[in-house]
């Protein structure tokens, strides 16, 4: 497997545009997580899905943050509008629960900066 | 509700010297616990994990962990420090089971001298 897929790895947009980050999990995991790392705030957990389904989205910031998964292979996070505190290095990272938690495969990460 | 905390946010030491990276946790279940390494613009690796079995988990790169449940710590050591081991350390725990959500700690860089 190729492991855990983000796109783009860096995006520069401006401030107002939307933005929208893109992961394909690990082939088989059924546990999907968005995270954001900062320098003044570390990684912070965003939402996470299971099965498909949101299961945790009190990591959001705000309502114009929103991610979806439409299938066990994709998941996206948007960001409309985008404003300059969002930048930031987004990571999506996959784990298997079946049969207990297994630990989560991140990807390369997607690196943010809005002007 | 899992907390983890990491003690000391940046930890240097001398080529050939023990590491000794810090971390406590907090559980209202068994949990799972993990290191991980981040080096420059990468993604999380992990080290090693504690998954109820054997105490004392060694992982890669010459790493190990003791869970010690008394004094709910997972502390990372390795005997020797290398160059190539100066990078971002993140310890997290999970729920053993029944949950999904991992909690990482803050992180501590290790700065390793010549």
């Amino acid at each position: 497997d190729a492991g855990v897929i983000q796109s783009p790895r860096h995006e520069v947009t401006e401030m107002g545009q939307e933005v929208t980050l893109r992961c394909k999990p690990i082939s088989g995991h059924n546990s999907l997580f968005w995270y954001r790392q900062t320098m003044m705030r570390g990684l912070e957990l965003l939402i996470y899905f299971n099965n498909n389904v949101p299961i945790d989205d009190s990591g959001m910031p705000e309502d114009r943050f929103s991610a979806k998964m439409p299938n066990a292979s994709f998941s996206t996070l948007k960001i409309q509008p985008s404003e300059p505190r969002d930048s930031a290095v987004y990571f999506c990272a996959s784990s298997s629960t079946t049969g207990g938690n297994t630990e989560a495969f991140f990807g390369q990460g997607t690196r943010l900066t809005v002007v | 509700a899992q907390s983890v905390t990491q003690l000391g946010s940046h930890v240097s030491v001398s080529e050939g010297a023990l590491v000794l990276l810090r971390c406590n946790y907090s559980s209202s279940v068994p949990p799972y616990l993990f290191w991980y390494v981040q080096y420059p613009n990468q993604g999380l690796q992990l080290l090693l994990k504690y998954t109820s079995a054997a105490t004392l988990v060694k992982g890669i790169n010459g790493f190990e962990a003791e869970f010690k449940k008394s004094e709910t710590s997972f502390h990372l050591t390795k005997p020797s420090a290398h160059m190539s081991d100066a990078a971002e350390y993140f310890c997290a725990v999970s729920p053993g089971s029944g949950g999904f959500k991992t909690i990482f700690g803050a992180g501590t860089r290790l700065f390793v001298k010549a």
